[in-house]
């Protein structure tokens, strides 16, 4: 089955910098690839996806980049503001699999004035 | 309501106690999952539902977990005989569509099972 790897697994900036992670899929036939935001307590909010047609998405200070021949994708957050702070989490579906998908293991970013 | 609804948020239950979990996806949504997330790790999916019927239920840890949707609606998981390693957070997710990867799937806050 789909296994997905994700970096790294906590990470502290300054308020003002960019954030960045990266994540590896293995099964290439996956194609789907969405990122979710956790706050404590909270169920999973999506922010952001994308699909194996494009290769970069970007939404307003959220970028999301695939590279479907390295079988990896990244996360890249800009001008970071302390509500950015939670548990980030990428994850890959395979088409046709009713929209199971394989969550890698989170990143803990802190945001710190 | 707007979202997916769970109860109990939280529930303590001793080892060995049955337990039911409840899920109100979003209106209309055909496709329904279950997860579940221990601490600080990842979702990992349990079953998915395309309205009332159970497709997929490969994540089900085993035979102590059963979950329904009978109506295409609403949906409870069961867990039988708790066990202390059954603790953790069950989240519930549905989607608009079915089987076509790529559609989008809105979570509820979870329920926490603390299993004592």
């Amino acid at each position: 089955g789909e296994n997905v790897e994700q970096h790294p697994s906590t990470l502290s900036v300054q308020e003002g910098d960019s954030a960045v992670i990266k994540c590896t899929y293995s099964d290439s036939a996956s194609n789907y690839f969405p990122w979710y935001k956790q706050e404590l307590g909270k169920g999973p909010q999506l922010i952001i996806d994308i699909r194996s047609n494009v290769g970069e998405k970007k939404d307003q200070r959220i970028a999301v980049t695939l590279n479907k021949t390295a079988k990896h994708f990244s996360l890249h957050i800009t001008e970071t503001q302390p509500e950015d702070s939670a548990v980030y989490f990428c994850a890959a579906s395979i088409t046709g699999g009713g929209n199971k998908l394989t969550f890698g293991t989170g990143t803990q970013l802190k945001v710190e004035l | 309501g707007a979202g997916v609804s769970q109860s109990p948020r939280y529930k303590v239950a001793k080892r060995g106690q049955d337990v039911a979990l409840r899920c109100d996806p979003i209106s209309g949504h055909v496709s329904l999952f279950w997860y579940q997330q221990a601490l600080g790790q990842g979702p990992e999916f349990l079953t998915y539902f395309q309205n009332e019927a159970q497709l997929d239920k490969s994540g089900l840890p085993s035979d102590r977990f059963f979950a329904e949707r009978p109506e295409g609606s609403v949906s409870t998981l069961k867990i039988q005989r708790t066990q202390q390693e059954d603790s953790a957070v069950y989240l519930c997710a549905s989607s608009p569509r079915t089987g076509t990867s790529g559609n989008t799937i809105y979570f509820g806050e979870g329920s926490w099972l603390t299993v004592v």
